[in-house]
């Protein structure tokens, strides 16, 4: 059965890093786009990040680039997201999900199919 | 939220029940839609996708549809498992990105 399982979530002081990570189970790891979604009782669910299947190609919403960024290792079936200089609006639970597809393609025929339990971010 | 969508909906057991997801040209409009439900103190689930296809072990009483820049899901013979929330999502051409619309919390009475 193909799983995610987030981990690395916390209390972080506004100003720090982190990096949460995203252990996949289960299906062909690397044949597959990975994102993370954060869920906060006032915003609701919004994407942050997406990751290509090979690593190659990677995307963030233009308020979050440059503080967020994304990684996979195709080895140890992982994806990692660090976050910089965290402020109190990262306050969130974090998930990562599994695309349908390797590359979004602007979005087009492609969901997100598979989420991970999420972790926690408080900061404080 | 980019996608708009009614806060709550509700209705007795058996009943249908559907929840609507206002977006624009930039997003509904030219791209598919996906919806999600995210059962109490669950992650979010893959519900419906490309407007009106449904993963496999997702019962057939949830369908899908799109027209124009509005698209709706809708649940029939509504039974008490799905109480939870209801979340639409597409990619924005404006925003370069992926958008959900602020959920609608379903109620079974």
């Amino acid at each position: 059965e193909p799983q995610l399982l987030e981990s690395g979530g916390g209390l972080v002081q506004p100003g720090g890093s982190l990096r949460l990570s995203c252990v996949a189970s289960g299906f062909t790891f690397r044949s597959y786009a990975v994102t993370w979604v954060r869920q906060t009782p006032g915003k609701g669910l919004e994407w942050v990040a997406v990751i290509s299947s090979t690593g190659g190609s990677k995307h963030y919403p233009e308020d979050l680039r440059g503080r967020f960024r994304i990684f996979r290792d195709n080895y140890k079936n992982t994806v990692e997201l660090e976050i910089n200089n965290v402020r109190a609006e990262d306050a969130a639970v974090y998930y990562c999900a599994k695309l349908t597809h390797g590359y979004w393609d602007f979005g087009s025929g492609v969901a997100f199919d598979i989420w991970g339990q999420g972790t926690k971010l408080t900061v404080s | 939220s980019v996608l708009t969508q009614p806060p709550s909906a509700s209705g007795t057991p058996g009943q249908r029940v559907t929840i609507s997801c206002s977006g624009s040209d930039s997003n509904i409009g030219r791209k598919t839609v996906n919806w999600y439900q995210q059962l109490p103190g669950m992650a979010p689930k893959l519900l419906i996708y490309n407007q009106d296809q449904r993963p496999s072990g997702v019962s057939d009483r949830f369908s899908g549809s799109k027209s124009g820049t509005s698209a709706s899901l809708a649940i029939s013979g509504l039974q008490s498992e799905d109480e939870g929330e209801y979340y639409c999502a597409t990619w924005d051409d404006n925003l370069a990105g992926w958008v959900f619309g602020g959920g609608t919390s379903l109620t079974v009475l």
